[in-house]
């Protein structure tokens, strides 16, 4: 089946850890983004790539660092620097230059220790 | 800015039609999404408008007007499973780049 992995569902993090949250999907989709999602919020951009080997900011990128070395994978690490990590985490992908919503995966939830 | 606006939470009663509403202040316009999001799981998509009017899709509806920075989600026939928040989100800009979203709105479907 198609579709997008987010591993682990769920993940804990000592203080002054960094921690690397997994994405990769099958949809062959070039451009793949980023959400933070805190109780009662919507959904805030981290980063986002559109191409392999490329990414960019989005609003809230502080504390988090991405990659982009193939096009089935988009791996976020939530760095020591993050100062309030606990979130709901989503990754989505989409074609862009289309009018394709965004797909998301089922999310992994951060908290710390 | 960026700024999309909807209700934080809305209760309406099992078979009832209940309307969502978003408004948007965006730099530019290049779509309006629609998702829906039970709790905590990923936001799955429902509807998708660009031009002004409705377009329908089963019990779900959405309708926008670009000159008031406005669309709504029309839900018919309510179920108990509509009870979930719904996500408006807005491409302000080319289609290449990426959505901005509202704060969602929260619905409780009652019996």
């Amino acid at each position: 089946d198609g579709g997008i992995t987010q591993s682990p569902k769920y993940l804990f993090r000592k203080e002054g850890q960094n921690v690397t949250l997994s994405c990769e999907q099958n949809l062959n989709h070039d451009a793949m983004y980023w959400y933070r999602q805190d109780p009662g919020q919507g959904l805030r951009l981290i980063y986002y790539s559109q191409i392999v080997n490329d990414f960019q900011k989005g609003d809230i990128a502080e504390g988090y660092s991405v990659s982009r070395e193939k096009k089935e994978s988009f791996p976020l690490t939530v760095t020591s620097a993050q100062k309030n990590p606990t979130a709901f985490y989503l990754c989505a992908s989409n074609n862009p230059n289309s009018n394709q919503p965004q797909h998301f995966g089922d999310g992994t939830r951060l908290s710390i220790l | 800015g960026q700024n999309i606006d909807q209700p934080t939470e809305m209760t309406a009663t099992e078979g009832a039609i209940v309307q969502i509403n978003c408004t948007y202040q965006t730099s530019g316009f290049n779509g309006l999404f629609w998702y829906q999001q039970h709790a905590g799981e990923a936001p799955t998509f429902l509807s998708y408008n660009v031009l002004d009017g409705l377009e329908e899709k089963g019990r779900f509806s959405s309708f926008l007007s670009r000159s008031k920075g406005y669309s709504y989600l029309l839900l018919k026939e309510l179920q108990m499973k509509d009870s979930a928040s719904y996500l408006c989100a807005v491409r302000d800009q080319g289609r290449n780049t990426p959505l901005v979203f509202g704060k969602g709105t929260r619905l409780s479907v009652i019996a």
